[in-house]
């Protein structure tokens, strides 16, 4: 089955810098890339999606690139805020067998002040 | 429009013990899923229904029964249940197989003893 590898676990940047968060998945059939925010004690909610055949897709500050060769999808977060501070989850699906999303392990984003 | 949503919002069981989980939709949504998320694992799937009467297993699947009686609901059983099912247990749902994007309930918190 698919395999979805997250790094980092933790990140810290200061107020204003830009942050990355980096996934790789194993099966070359997967064809859809959704980021989900998780804040404390609340439900992921999707923040962008990219489908294979796009290689970039931006909203405001937030941006998904996907190397569909190298299989491997980022998120990037610009002129990064306190209420950035969440976990966010990486996650990988394919058409068929119920559309599963198969889900990375989740990084901590703190943004300090 | 209450959109998904998940009963209790906390349970303490003993071991042993059963209990049932009851997710609940109105957006007429084919697909359900059942998560488990626990710290540093990300979400997990256990079962999940592509449409009513059906269910199928998914990463994680012992120890829970699954059944989905109605197009809206969807229920996640532990007839036995084990410190190791301590939890966080999330529902969600999809529109249909042509679709991607998850809809996550508010989560139920499991603790067994």
């Amino acid at each position: 089955g698919e395999n979805v590898e997250q790094h980092p676990s933790t990140l810290s940047v200061q107020e204003g810098d830009s942050a990355v968060i980096k996934c790789t998945y194993s099966d070359s059939a997967s064809n859809y890339f959704p980021w989900y925010k998780q804040e404390l004690g609340k439900r992921p909610q999707l923040i962008i999606d990219i489908r294979s055949n796009v290689g970039e897709k931006k909203d405001q500050r937030i941006a998904v690139t996907l190397n569909k060769t190298a299989k491997h999808f980022s998120l990037h977060i610009t002129e990064t805020q306190p209420e950035d501070s969440a976990v966010y989850f990486c996650a990988a699906s394919k058409a068929g067998g119920g559309n599963k999303l198969t889900f990375g392990t989740g990084t901590q984003l703190k943004v300090e002040l | 429009n209450a959109g998904v949503t998940q009963t209790p919002k906390f349970r303490v069981l003993k071991t042993g013990q059963s209990m049932t989980l009851l997710c609940a939709q109105d957006m007429n949504h084919e697909y359900m899923y059942w998560y488990r998320q626990d710290p540093g694992m990300g979400l997990r799937l256990i079962h999940y229904s592509v449409g009513e009467g059906t269910t199928a297993k998914g990463e994680v699947p012992d120890g829970y029964n699954v059944s989905r009686l109605k197009k809206q609901n969807f229920l996640l059983g532990l007839e036995s249940a084990a410190p190791s099912q301590t939890s966080v247990y999330f529902c969600a749902t999809m529109l249909d197989a042509g679709s991607y994007e998850q809809y996550f309930g508010p989560g139920t918190r499991l603790t067994v003893t």
